[in-house]
């Protein structure tokens, strides 16, 4: 049983290049979530999708897109990258948008340069 | 604005019981979760409480006070494998979850 498959595990990326983190999930779940995890916050959101062919902006979303074109992937581009978006990236799903049992990730760590 | 607070670290004692606070401010209300992770990995689910009171899952436990904006994540007979960080997180009226900045556990032999 996969659950939910991030990658990269890890990417060092120079300033200015673009860069997308790829998400699949085998538990058909409806929603699904990016978030970013820095030392000393909590969680943050960046964008989530409640079900296949929506998205939403979550608390952090500059400098970032998704899109979710079938219920499997979710995958989170940064256009340009910069250096304070270097960061751990969770990617996590549940079953529907009022269920708060995520299942997360990996996690994929980003060091922008 | 929305808020969770949790203490930033614990130090327990291998075998001991620890108890782990939340407090929060939040718009609206539809549940509160605890998850825990350790280091360098994700975080995974522990418990959840929507009504007053305790929910207890084996050596875990988790209480929520509505009116007192307060929960807490109660942890007996402690073992190493403990050591992690557990965050505290809450449902607001959205149904976006907020979270806290998560309590790290150090467990002592």
């Amino acid at each position: 049983i996969a659950g939910i498959t991030q990658a990269p595990t890890s990417q060092i990326l120079a300033a200015g290049r673009r860069m997308t983190l790829r998400c699949t999930q085998d538990m058909r779940h409806n929603a699904m979530y990016w978030y970013r995890q820095d030392l000393g916050l909590g969680l943050r959101l960046i964008h989530y999708s409640n079900t296949a062919g929506t998205t939403g902006k979550g608390e952090v979303p500059d400098g970032y897109s998704v899109s979710r074109a079938n219920t499997d992937d979710f995958p989170l581009t940064l256009a340009s990258a910069v250096p304070s978006q270097t960061s751990v990236y969770f990617c996590a799903s549940s079953e529907d948008r009022e269920t708060g049992e995520l299942f997360f990730g990996e996690g994929s760590r980003l060091t922008v340069l | 604005g929305q808020n969770i607070d949790q203490p930033t670290e614990m130090t327990a004692t291998e075998g001991a019981i620890v108890q782990i606070n939340c407090t929060y401010q939040t718009s609206g209300f539809n549940g509160l979760f605890w998850y825990q992770q350790h280091a360098g990995e994700a975080p995974t689910f522990l418990s959840y409480n929507v009504l007053d009171g305790l929910e207890e899952k084996g050596r875990f436990s988790s209480f929520l006070s509505r009116s007192k904006g307060y929960s807490y994540l109660l942890l007996k007979e402690l073992q190493m494998k403990d050591s992690a960080s557990y965050l505290c997180a809450v449902m607001d009226s959205n149904y976006q979850l907020i979270w806290g900045a998560g309590t790290k556990l150090i467990i002592k032999p």
